[in-house]
């Protein structure tokens, strides 16, 4: 079975500033997706990005892009520029790519505070 | 596009009834799922559908059940309620679960109380 780890939970970054949220996940596949969703208070689950395990090239959108490293199970979401409206609840999620159920293995989120 | 819409909201239930979130999706996306969320804890999946007529559990299904008789629609029914189901049900789909377009979207939630 598959888990996933976020390790901080709570972090705070001033406005402007960068910060980095942590996760590791553990899993036998080799093939399989990678994701950040963001919750903030509305309680929406918000795509923030996603990472084919297949591509070696870090994933990008706008502000935020993370760090994967296969081997060492690590995928960590950086996030340039912090605004106000950063602030939410950011969730690591794993899902594997085979015939069965694209099922998504969520970590325990990291509660992220943009502060002025 | 709506996107992926559940109703209610909000719902306060006793112990021992019985009702059904609501959710549809208008992208035509052939997988949907249902997810619990609880405090302190990521996002767990309850059910799963392949496509019409197609369901399969996930990893917590006791005490819900679920139907797909259309593309559009996957409501999840609590057949009697228990204070355990008390959270947050969120409602998800995605094109399928092949040909790297299974990115899932989810609704806002529904926030189910039992007393």
């Amino acid at each position: 079975a598959q888990t996933v780890t976020q390790s901080q939970p709570e972090m705070s970054v001033q406005e402007a500033e960068t910060v980095t949220l942590s996760c590791t996940y553990d899993t036998s596949e080799n093939n399989y997706y990678l994701f950040w969703y963001k919750q903030p208070p509305s309680r929406q689950m918000i795509l923030v990005i996603r990472q084919e395990a297949y591509k070696q090239q870090n994933a990008t959108e706008n502000r935020f892009s993370v760090n994967f490293q296969k081997a060492a199970k690590s995928f960590s979401l950086k996030i340039s520029d912090s605004q106000l409206g950063d602030t939410a609840m950011y969730f690591c999620a794993f899902m594997k790519r085979t015939g069965t159920a694209s099922k998504l293995t969520f970590g325990t989120g990291t509660r992220l505070q943009v502060t002025l | 596009n709506a996107g992926v819409t559940q109703t209610p909201k909000f719902q306060v239930l006793k112990t021992g009834q019985s009702m059904t979130l609501q959710c549809a999706q208008d992208m035509n996306h052939e997988y949907m799922s249902w997810y619990r969320q609880d405090p302190g804890m990521g996002l767990r999946l309850i059910h799963y559908s392949v496509g019409a007529g197609i369901t399969d559990q996930g990893e917590v299904p006791n005490g819900y059940n679920v139907s797909r008789s259309t593309t559009e629609d996957f409501p999840l029914r609590l057949l009697s309620a228990a204070p355990s189901q008390t959270s947050v049900y969120f409602c998800a789909s995605s094109y399928s679960q092949r040909g790297g377009r299974d990115t899932q979207y989810f609704g806002p939630g529904t926030r189910l109380t039992v007393l």
